[in-house]
């Protein structure tokens, strides 16, 4: 089946690693975008990329860090120097159209426990 | 993209229709008004999208005010399941990021 998935599920890290939150998704979608979320708040976006090797911040990308070397995949590393980094985080993508409806598909989300 | 203001939560009997208002009063020409809804602990999944004409799918209606400056979003029959989070966002119809609020959070009692 079509889809985007996102692994694990859940996971802890020690405060002060980096770790890396993998996306991936079979719809041959261009655009991909990763969105944090906190207990009782709505999503915010934290990157997004529209194409292959490119790839832009959003309103929250301070302590984040992605890569965009394939259209299936759109990793996400959540470094040292975040600040607050357990959170719920979720990964979406869409097409890319300029006349067609676009909207987001999103994964099942990685709950990110820092201890 | 516009900002939108939704009530924080709301109660809906099982079997009854569920009403969902949004206010995007700074809506522009060329933005669409776009639902989703967000089960706990699951990611957000879409429901409806509309412009300026009423809409309706196989999830529900979407009834947008003739000045655009406000939505609501109607479950027809709202089960136990569509408790969940709601969100109005409004875009232009080709972009694909969202500006997400924090939701109407929608309670369907038996």
């Amino acid at each position: 089946d079509g889809g985007i998935t996102q692994s694990p599920k859940y996971l802890f890290r020690k405060e002060g690693q980096n770790v890396t939150l993998s996306c991936e998704q079979n719809l041959n979608h261009d655009a991909m975008y990763w969105y944090r979320q906190d207990p009782g708040q709505g999503l915010r976006l934290i990157y997004y990329s529209q194409i292959v090797n490119d790839f832009q911040k959003g309103d929250i990308a301070e302590g984040y860090s992605v890569s965009r070397e394939k259209k299936e995949s759109f990793p996400l590393t959540v470094t040292s120097a975040q600040k607050n980094p357990t959170a719920f985080y979720l990964c979406a993508s869409s097409i890319v159209a300029r006349t067609m409806n676009t909207e987001a598909f999103f994964g099942q989300g990685t709950r990110l426990t820092v201890v | 993209d516009a900002k939108t203001t939704q009530p924080t939560s709301m109660d809906c009997a099982e079997g009854r229709a569920a009403n969902l208002p949004c206010n995007h009063s700074t809506i522009s020409g060329n933005e669409y008004v776009y639902w989703y809804r967000q089960i706990h602990s699951q990611g957000p999944q879409y429901i409806i999208h509309g412009l300026k004409n009423n809409e309706t799918n196989e999830m529900a209606s979407l009834i947008i005010t003739e000045d655009r400056k406000s939505s609501t979003l109607i479950l027809p029959h709202a089960t136990l399941r569509d408790t969940a989070v709601y969100y109005c966002i409004v875009r232009p119809r080709n972009a694909g990021k969202s500006t997400f609020g924090d939701g109407t959070t929608l309670t369907v009692k038996p």
